[in-house]
């Protein structure tokens, strides 16, 4: 099905263990957003990414790495998680200038 | 480093009221203000926006007021429905940015029937 996607859903992991999320999507929209959401904070920017082999960092970077090797996948990774990344992840995309982010259904994830 | 602060943190509203949720930015070079629909287990989904060049949208019951000189933008919603029950994000993008969004910190909105 078109659109985007994220996976896994719903992810309870411990303090210190590497997690990835996933994130897919089908339109060849050139940017990409890794957000998480937190109550009170809104929406806030993690990492993006321009097109393939190119990303930068947002707001909250630290204890988060992004890859983009293809197009339509940009993948989180929190090398050693920590309780504060207690969170839920949302991915977004958008066309090259695009004013509209179309976003995933998000991950909730619980860092013990 | 908040660029667009949002109030209220939570709205209570009754069915067939006025619902209005504001914020304010501080960057003059924002030059795209969106909205953004948020339902609980759900994405964030664009729902209205508007450019500093008019100060009024309206989209059915659901309009944009932009000021500016105050630098401020508001949501309305018109008669209010329990189905508008969610979280509202105002946002604003910077011209230069390409398509970075800067996101309010959120609005919970409740319509009691």
């Amino acid at each position: 099905d078109a659109g985007i996607t994220q996976s896994p859903r719903y992810k309870i992991t411990e303090t210190g263990r590497q997690v990835t999320l996933m994130c897919h999507q089908t339109w060849s929209h050139s940017y990409m957003f890794w957000y998480r959401q937190d109550l009170g904070h809104g929406l806030r920017l993690i990492y993006y990414s321009a097109a393939a082999d190119i990303t930068d960092k947002g707001e909250v970077p630290d204890g988060y790495v992004v890859s983009r090797s293809k197009t339509e996948n940009f993948p989180l990774t929190l090398e050693s998680a920590t309780r504060s990344q207690t969170s839920v992840y949302f991915c977004a995309s958008s066309e090259i200038q695009g004013e509209t982010q179309y976003f995933g259904p998000g991950t909730r994830l619980l860092v013990l | 480093q908040q660029q667009v602060k949002q109030s209220p943190q939570s709205l209570i509203v009754q069915k067939g009221g006025i619902s209005i949720i504001n914020c304010a930015y501080e960057n003059t070079a924002f030059d795209y203000f969106p909205w953004y629909q948020q339902f609980p287990g759900k994405g964030p989904a664009l729902l209205i926006a508007i450019r500093p060049d008019v100060s009024e949208k309206k989209e059915g019951r659901f309009t944009i007021s932009f000021n500016k000189s105050a630098k401020q933008f508001s949501l309305h919603i018109m008669d209010s429905q329990p189905g508008d029950s969610a979280t509202y994000f105002c946002a604003a993008r910077e011209e230069t940015s390409g398509s970075r969004l800067t996101f309010g910190e959120g609005t919970q909105l409740t319509v009691n029937p």
